[in-house]
């Protein structure tokens, strides 16, 4: 079955840029999106179809996807944006969705 | 504004059925544009999705979960519905359902409940 390796942690000073990366094989050959999970909140779309970003979303929020790894990345970081980020496809070889394992963002 | 709600038994036995509920209000359930998930998030794991249904009452599940989830929709109050059979511990998670978009090869949870935490012990 396809897996979704995604790092357990990423760290940024706020107003830097938090990059958080989604690897897979070829994932550059399907659509990716990527989830925010606060506690006790409903997870939101922050990113879909690799770089499409939802109405209501920053313009910080920005993704791309090639080759090995898709990466979503996260400019002027600030304390609302600490989170866990959560990679998706669908992998039809076996019919179903995969999730990465998420990575946290902490605002240091 | 579309909001979705989870309810239902948040303690299950092992070996008994895990219930639950989604109450969706802002969007009728009862169109084809979309589809119905329910997601669950085991403590320290990525989400796992299970299955989702549509509005015809076609359902597809998570080929792992098959043998034991069951979705059931309710067009007349807006709701769906999860069944799992036979838990054990390690189905004790936060379930979520999700409105998805199903287009081609493309699956997409675009609006998501808070979730329930649901535990399985004695």
């Amino acid at each position: 079955s396809y897996v979704l390796s995604q790092p357990p942690s990423v760290s940024v000073a706020p107003g830097e840029t938090a990059r958080m990366t989604c690897g897979g094989n070829n994932i550059g050959r399907r659509s990716v999106h990527w989830y925010q999970r606060k506690p006790g909140q409903a997870p939101l779309v922050v990113i879909y179809y690799d770089s499409d970003r939802p109405s209501g979303i920053p313009e910080r929020f920005s993704g791309s996807n090639s080759g090995d790894t898709a990466t979503l990345t996260i400019s002027r970081v600030e304390a609302g944006d600490e989170a866990d980020y959560y990679c998706q496809v669908w992998d039809s070889s076996s019919d179903n969705v995969v999730f990465g394992g998420g990575t946290k963002l902490t605002v240091l | 504004q579309l909001q979705l709600q989870e309810s239902g038994s948040r303690l299950v036995k092992p070996f008994q059925t895990l219930s639950l509920t989604c109450s969706v209000s802002g969007a009728s359930i009862d169109t084809g544009s979309y589809c119905w998930s329910w997601i669950r998030q085991q403590p320290g794991k990525g989400p796992e999705w299970i299955g989702y249904i549509y509005h015809t009452g076609l359902t597809y599940f998570n080929p792992s979960l098959q043998s034991r989830a069951a979705i059931s929709i309710d067009t007349s109050n807006n709701q769906f519905s999860l069944g799992l059979t036979s838990v054990t511990a390690a189905d004790t998670a936060i379930y979520y359902c999700a409105r998805t978009q199903v287009m081609g090869i493309h699956r997409l949870f675009d609006s998501w409940g808070q979730g329930t935490l649901v535990t399985v012990s004695s």
